[in-house]
Parts: C-alpha cells; sequence; structure tokens
C-alpha cells in the first residue's frame, strides 16, 4: 500500500525567503507524485506532479519539486514566497486500489503561513 | 479547461434528512469522478470511485447504503447523504479525470443540526 508522509503539519516563513514543505512517500511501484495547493473553503489546484522522465518538475505560481527515489522524497520548494502563496498543501501519491481504479494517497497536509 | 463544480456550497440539514450533493464536470465528459471527504485541519480521504453507468467502488469503512452515489451521465454525479446524523458533518470534495489527471471541484460544506 502507498503512503504518504508530510512533515511539519504547519510551516512559517518570511515573505521574500524560501519555502520548503517535505513529502516522503512509501510506494511498492514505481510512484506518480503530486502536489495540491488548497486555499480556505476551496477544493484542490495542482501544483505540479511527476510521473516519469526529469526529476526535477517545474509547476505553476513559481514551485518546483524533486523526485528523489534513494530517499523517497518529493519536497516542494520555491525561492522566493509571495503573500498569496499562503494555503494547505497536500502532497499525493498514486496507486492502484484493492477494485482496480487508480487512487490518490494524500498527506496530512501542510499548512503555510506567511510572514509579512 | 477542466472545470469542476459543485453543488450546493454549502448546505445545513436536519439530523434524519438526506441531502444531496452534485458534481458536474463543465467542460469535459468524465467516466470516472471521485468523492473524497475532509475533517477539518485533516486530509482528503477517498470514499469512493463513481463511474459512468455502473455501481460506484467504495473504500473499506465507506457504508454504500448511507453514502449513495449516482453517475448517471458523462457530466454529472451525485452523492446522497441519507439519514444524515452530526457525526456526518464535514467538508465533500469530488474529482472529476480526464486523461488520467483528477479535477477537484470546490467541495460543499455539509453541517447537519
Amino acid at each position: 500500500a502507498q503512503s504518504v508522509t508530510q512533515l511539519g503539519s504547519h510551516v512559517s516563513v518570511s515573505e521574500g525567503a524560501l519555502v520548503l514543505l517535505r513529502c516522503n512517500y512509501s510506494s511498492s511501484v514505481p510512484p506518480y507524485l503530486f502536489w495540491y495547493v488548497q486555499y480556505p473553503n476551496q477544493g484542490l489546484q495542482l501544483l505540479l506532479k511527476y510521473t516519469t522522465g526529469a526529476t526535477l518538475v517545474k509547476g505553476i505560481n513559481g514551485f518546483e519539486a524533486e523526485f528523489k527515489k534513494s530517499e523517497t522524497s518529493f519536497h516542494l520548494t520555491k525561492p522566493s514566497a509571495h503573500m498569496s502563496d499562503a494555503a494547505e498543501y497536500f502532497c499525493a501519491v498514486s496507486s492502484i486500489s484493492n477494485f482496480g481504479n487508480e487512487k490518490l494517497t494524500f498527506g496530512t497536509g501542510t499548512r503555510l503561513t506567511i510572514i509579512p | 479547461g477542466a472545470v469542476v463544480s459543485q453543488h450546493p456550497s454549502w448546505v445545513i440539514c436536519k439530523s434524519g434528512t438526506s441531502v444531496k450533493i452534485e458534481c458536474r464536470s463543465l467542460d469535459f465528459q468524465a467516466t470516472t469522478m471521485f468523492w473524497y471527504r475532509q475533517f477539518p485541519k485533516q486530509s482528503l480521504m477517498l470514499m469512493a470511485t463513481s463511474n459512468e453507468g455502473s455501481k460506484a467502488t467504495y473504500e473499506q469503512g465507506v457504508e454504500k447504503d448511507k453514502f449513495l452515489i449516482n453517475h448517471a451521465s458523462l457530466t454529472l454525479s451525485t452523492l446522497t447523504v441519507t439519514s444524515a446524523h452530526p457525526e456526518d458533518s464535514s467538508f465533500y470534495i469530488c474529482s472529476a479525470r480526464r486523461l488520467a489527471e483528477q479535477y477537484f471541484g470546490p467541495g460543499t460544506r455539509l453541517t447537519v443540526t
């Protein structure tokens, strides 16, 4: 079974500082990995995803993530935080459910706060 | 493109009543839709996978008689919470699959009083 661990339920960074949100996964097969962002009372928006190929993946809003198989990690970074980045971020891994359907398994989320 | 809507965005109902939540893919057809539940400050948990024209498949621990799912067309899936109780209060989010990617709706907040 797949699982996702997000280290740090809350992360605070100053505006303009580096954002680093950590995600480690467990998967018995080559994983598809995702980062989603959720603003209050809204659904999820895909930031970026890794399927195959280049291990450094660039997404929207200046975010990127690097797939490191040896570390089973997929950490999300952004060089310079902006106030609008304040939100909840979820890492997810795609797997196949017992019924043969794909399913996303989400981490518990990291709430990012930006300090002016 | 790939917009998913949910209706209503929020609903309050009395204990013992049923409530229906709609999930629509507005600009694409989706043979597969997913229903998630999210408790406050927690992650999303997959409840069931809805396939157009067939029965939904429920995740372990989800009562299929309580959470009725119907996927009658390629653009609409509905989730009906039957005989709702306060513990059913939650944020329900649907997603629709298009080209191996899931697109999420904005969610429906259900409060059962």
